[in-house]
């Protein structure tokens, strides 16, 4: 089945900065890769999501690239506020969303 | 407009008993999921339901977790008996087939401790 590999586990950074999360996944059928934030005592919840036909997607400070070839796909926050600061998940499925394999997931701590 | 809503938000109880968790999804979503999340990891798919239909189970450990979906709407899922491995987060989430989106609505979730 599909494995979705996910780095860094942690990451810090100064607000302003920009942020680089990687994923990995490994069933090149996989064709929907969302990106889920979580912050504490809540559920995860969509930031922007990508399908297989598309290379880059942007919305607003976010944007995510996806690497067919090398079934890699990378979510990336410019200008990060400490409001950004959460777990963030990525996933994938080569079912439309409705059978997602999360990774493992990211700590991104912003600090003012 | 209401979000996915589940209770209880948090339960402890001892090994061997029983636990059950119920989820009200967002009003007209037909797909129904659970999710099981340990700590310091990315949610697992236990069981996905179309209307009142159970469409994927295959990873739901059958001998202890049951769930059901009655009439469509709610859904809730069981634990019995309960086994210290069981201490994790449940996560319900819904969704629109209809949509033209792949968004998933998770609600807090349901956090068990088991001791």
């Amino acid at each position: 089945g599909e494995n979705v590999e996910q780095h860094p586990s942690t990451l810090s950074v100064q607000e302003g900065d920009s942020a680089v999360i990687k994923c990995t996944y490994s069933d090149s059928a996989s064709n929907y890769f969302p990106w889920y934030k979580q912050e504490l005592g809540k559920g995860p919840q969509l930031i922007i999501d990508i399908r297989s036909n598309v290379g880059e997607k942007k919305d607003q400070r976010i944007a995510v690239t996806l690497n067919k070839t090398a079934k890699h796909f990378s979510l990336h926050i410019t200008e990060t506020q400490p409001e950004d600061s959460a777990v963030y998940f990525c996933a994938a499925s080569k079912t439309g969303f409705q059978k997602l394999v999360f990774g493992t997931g990211t700590r991104l701590l912003v600090s003012p | 407009e209401a979000g996915v809503v589940q209770s209880p938000r948090y339960k402890i109880i001892e090994k061997k008993q029983p636990v059950a968790f119920w989820c009200n999804p967002i009003s007209g979503h037909n797909t129904l999921y659970w999710y099981r999340q340990n700590l310091g990891q990315g949610p697992e798919l236990l069981i996905r339901y179309e209307n009142e239909e159970a469409v994927d189970d295959s990873q739901l450990p059958k001998d202890r977790f049951s769930a059901e979906r009655l009439k469509g709407v709610d859904s809730t899922l069981k634990i019995q008996p309960a086994e210290l491995g069981d201490s994790a987060v449940y996560l319900c989430a819904s969704s629109s087939t209809g949509a033209n989106t792949g968004e998933l609505f998770f609600g807090e979730g349901s956090r068990l401790t088991v001791l």
